[in-house]
């Protein structure tokens, strides 16, 4: 059974800090996705990883990066975050590039005040 | 670009009475469609794909290329159905998947 873990479901930071969201997948998959969801815009692609230290920009990258030094862990970095990043946060994984099915974690909840 | 638009945010139905979640994209090609389901306090996890032509908790889509669309039908709707569902789709396999805006269905007893 697939599983991915975020690090926190409720996060609250103050505009400024900087902020670490941690996904980790013990499955051993190549590709790892970060997305916003947010009401009324659906799911929104910010950053998405082919493979260790491979990245590339989804739709909304701008104000996010990301780190991918281990197969298992892909970190979203805010590094400057700003109240218009409050949002719920979903990562992903997808064993391979050509597999169909994505799987995802259980969201964490950011808000930034 | 691609573009998957979902154009009823909240759907309404009465247990019983049968159910229609619209999704119409746009790409010149042929993509991959897929369903995704998030229920209430649970992980988003996939419902159902194009290619596969299966039903999933009494859940059917048929990709309509004249159309541009993939409507996820149920004859019946049940309680346990309310959710909000997502229709993503993907060019070709290994691109990433772009989803629409989402749709909150609400099944009511």
């Amino acid at each position: 059974d697939v599983k991915v873990t975020q690090s926190s479901r409720y996060l609250v930071k103050r505009t400024g800090e900087k902020v670490f969201l941690e996904c980790v997948q013990d499955m051993d998959h190549e590709n790892m996705f970060w997305y916003r969801q947010d009401p009324g815009l659906g799911l929104r692609l910010i950053y998405f990883s082919y493979d260790v230290k491979m990245k590339e920009k989804g739709d909304i990258p701008e104000g996010y990066s990301v780190s991918r030094e281990k197969k298992e862990r892909f970190s979203l970095i805010l590094e400057s975050a700003s109240t218009n990043q409050t949002s719920m946060y979903l990562c992903a994984s997808r064993e391979l590039a050509d597999s169909y099915e994505q799987y995802f974690g259980p969201g964490t909840r950011l808000t930034v005040t | 670009a691609q573009r998957v638009t979902q154009p009823e945010k909240l759907l309404s139905v009465f247990k019983g009475a049968p159910v229609e979640l619209k999704c119409n994209y746009s790409y010149s090609g042929s993509p991959e469609l897929f369903w995704y389901v998030q229920y209430s306090r649970q992980r988003l996890q996939l419902l159902l794909r194009h290619i596969s032509r299966e039903s999933i908790k009494g859940f059917t889509a048929d990709l309509n290329k004249g159309e541009t669309s993939f409507h996820l039908k149920k004859p019946f709707a049940q309680e346990e159905d309310s959710a909000m569902y997502y229709c993503a789709l993907r060019r070709s396999s290994g691109s990433r998947l772009t989803f629409g805006e989402g749709t909150q269905l609400t099944v009511n007893p």
